[in-house]
C-alpha cells in the first residue's frame, strides 16, 4: 500500500524558514517523480514544486522560485522542501504527492502557517 | 500560463440524480493532458480521471471524463452520497501545471 506522510509543519514568522519532509513507502521510491502541492486554508491547489525520480530534474512555480528548495534521498524514501524567506502568502496545508503529471498518490497534508 | 476556468461554482443536486461540470481552458491543452480530482474536507484530494477520459484506479464506473482542445466535462452518472466533494480539474500539457478554482456538488 502506497503511503505518504508529511512532517514538519508549524507556526513560523515572516522571513523565517521550513523544512517539510515526506517519508514514502509502499512503491519504489527512485522509480518516481514527486511533487509538493498546497492548498491556502478554504482556497484551491496550487502546485509549487516537483522533481524527477533521479533527482536530476527540478520545477519550481514562480511564486516559490529562489526561496525554496525541494530535494530526496532515495536512500532513506524521503522527499524534502526547505522553504525560507517565508510570507504570509505561503500559509497553507502542503501536501507531498507521488507522481508528477497527475498525482496518484498523495499525503494528508502539513500545515505551514507564517505569522507573527 | 494556462488558467482553467470551473462551471458552475456550486452545483445542488439530489442523490441519484446526475451531475454534469465543466472545465474550460484559457488554451488549448495539449494531447488531452487533463485531470480531475475529488476533494472531501479535510481529506487530500483524490485523483479520478486523467487523459481526459481514464479512470485512475479503483475509480466506480459512474465517473467518466469527455472533452479536447479548451472544453472539458466530468460527468458522474448517479450521485451516491459519497460523491458530494469539491472537483477540481488539472492540466499538465503545459507548464506550470495548474489547477481550476473547483466546483462543490452540494446536497439540494
Amino acid at each position: 500500500e502506497v503511503q505518504l506522510l508529511e512532517s514538519g509543519g508549524g507556526l513560523v514568522q515572516p522571513g523565517g524558514s521550513l523544512r517539510l519532509s515526506c517519508a514514502a513507502s509502499g512503491f519504489t521510491f527512485s522509480n518516481y517523480a514527486l511533487s509538493w502541492v498546497r492548498q491556502p486554508p478554504g482556497k484551491g491547489l496550487e502546485w509549487v514544486s516537483a522533481i524527477s525520480g533521479s533527482g536530476g530534474g527540478v520545477y519550481y512555480a514562480d511564486s516559490v522560485k529562489g526561496r525554496f528548495t525541494i530535494s530526496r534521498d532515495n536512500s532513506k524514501n524521503t522527499l524534502y522542501l526547505q522553504m525560507n524567506s517565508l510570507r504570509a502568502g505561503d500559509t497553507a496545508v502542503y501536501y507531498c504527492a507521488k507522481a508528477w503529471e497527475f498525482p496518484d498518490y498523495w499525503g494528508q497534508g502539513t500545515l505551514v502557517t507564517v505569522s507573527s | 500560463e494556462i488558467v482553467l476556468t470551473q462551471s458552475p461554482g456550486t452545483l445542488s443536486l439530489s442523490p441519484g440524480e446526475r451531475a454534469t461540470l465543466s472545465c474550460r481552458a484559457s488554451q488549448s491543452v495539449s494531447s488531452s493532458y487533463l485531470a480531475w480530482y475529488q476533494q472531501k474536507p479535510g481529506q487530500a484530494p483524490r485523483l479520478l480521471i486523467y487523459g481526459a477520459s481514464s479512470r485512475a484506479t479503483g475509480i466506480p464506473d459512474r465517473f467518466s471524463g469527455s472533452g479536447s482542445g479548451t472544453d472539458f466535462t466530468l460527468t458522474i452518472s448517479r450521485l451516491d452520497p459519497e460523491d458530494f466533494a469539491v472537483y477540481y480539474c488539472q492540466q499538465y500539457g503545459s507548464s506550470p501545471y495548474t489547477f481550476g478554482p473547483g466546483t462543490k456538488v452540494d446536497i439540494k
